[in-house]
């Protein structure tokens, strides 16, 4: 089965700041991967998916963006914090469409 | 846009039963049930791909209306592990890949 790797698990970054947020995956090949965020008591929104190396789909046009350089690594990124990023980022992983999605454990941002 | 959730939560006594549906206004590809504990990830249930399925285990059960725009999750004889967030997940074609999720179903058991 699956296994998702995400860290930090916990990160506090000032307002403006870098921002990079690394998955990779082990169990599985030419997986789809996926980006969430949720925000405090909120549903998981869709940022980013990707069905293969260094193809990106956007759904939210804000200052994240997202890259596959590696069939198992999910890069998301953002040049500039805005303190409405803050929220639990969530990286996921499936082998096909008639699948479920496998998430890492998470990365609760706090922008301050 | 996402399928929308009912009830937005709901407080049971353990060994009451719940059902939380996830509704669209066009049909679902197929539609996967997840848990969410505070603080952590979504963890699968289970996965409903026909028109008219229904399946089930222990007490936890979930159906997939014919014209696949309804699905229902049932929770019988609730205990208090089953506190938590429950989200319906989908996409609406195959090969789509854009997977969403409902709006989400808070549900407390208390003792």
């Amino acid at each position: 089965s699956q296994t998702i790797h995400q860290w930090p698990a916990t990160l506090v970054q000032p307002v403006g700041s870098p921002l990079s947020l690394e998955c990779t995956v082990e169990g599985t090949s030419n997986p789809n991967l996926y980006w969430y965020r949720q925000a405090a008591g909120r549903g998981l929104q869709l940022l980013f998916y990707s069905v293969g190396i260094g193809q990106i789909s956007s759904e939210v046009p804000q200052n994240l963006s997202a890259s596959r350089p590696q069939d198992r690594q999910f890069i998301l990124s953002s040049k500039k914090l805005l303190l409405s990023d803050s929220g639990f980022y969530l990286c996921a992983s499936r082998d096909s469409s008639d699948s479920p999605l496998h998430f890492g454990n998470g990365t609760r941002l706090t922008v301050t | 846009q996402q399928p929308v959730q009912s009830p937005q939560a709901v407080i049971l006594r353990e060994g009451e039963d719940a059902v939380i549906n996830c509704s669209s206004s066009k049909a679902l590809y197929s539609v996967h049930w997840y848990r969410q504990k505070h603080g952590e990830a979504p963890v699968f249930l289970m996965i409903l791909l026909k028109g008219g399925e229904q399946k089930g285990h222990d007490k936890i059960s979930a159906s997939f209306n014919e014209k696949k725009q309804q699905s229902s999750l049932y929770l019988t004889a609730s205990q208090l592990s089953y506190s938590g967030t429950y989200f319906c997940g989908t996409e609406y074609a195959k090969g789509t890949y854009k997977y969403i999720f409902g709006t989400g179903t808070r549900l407390k058991v208390l003792a």
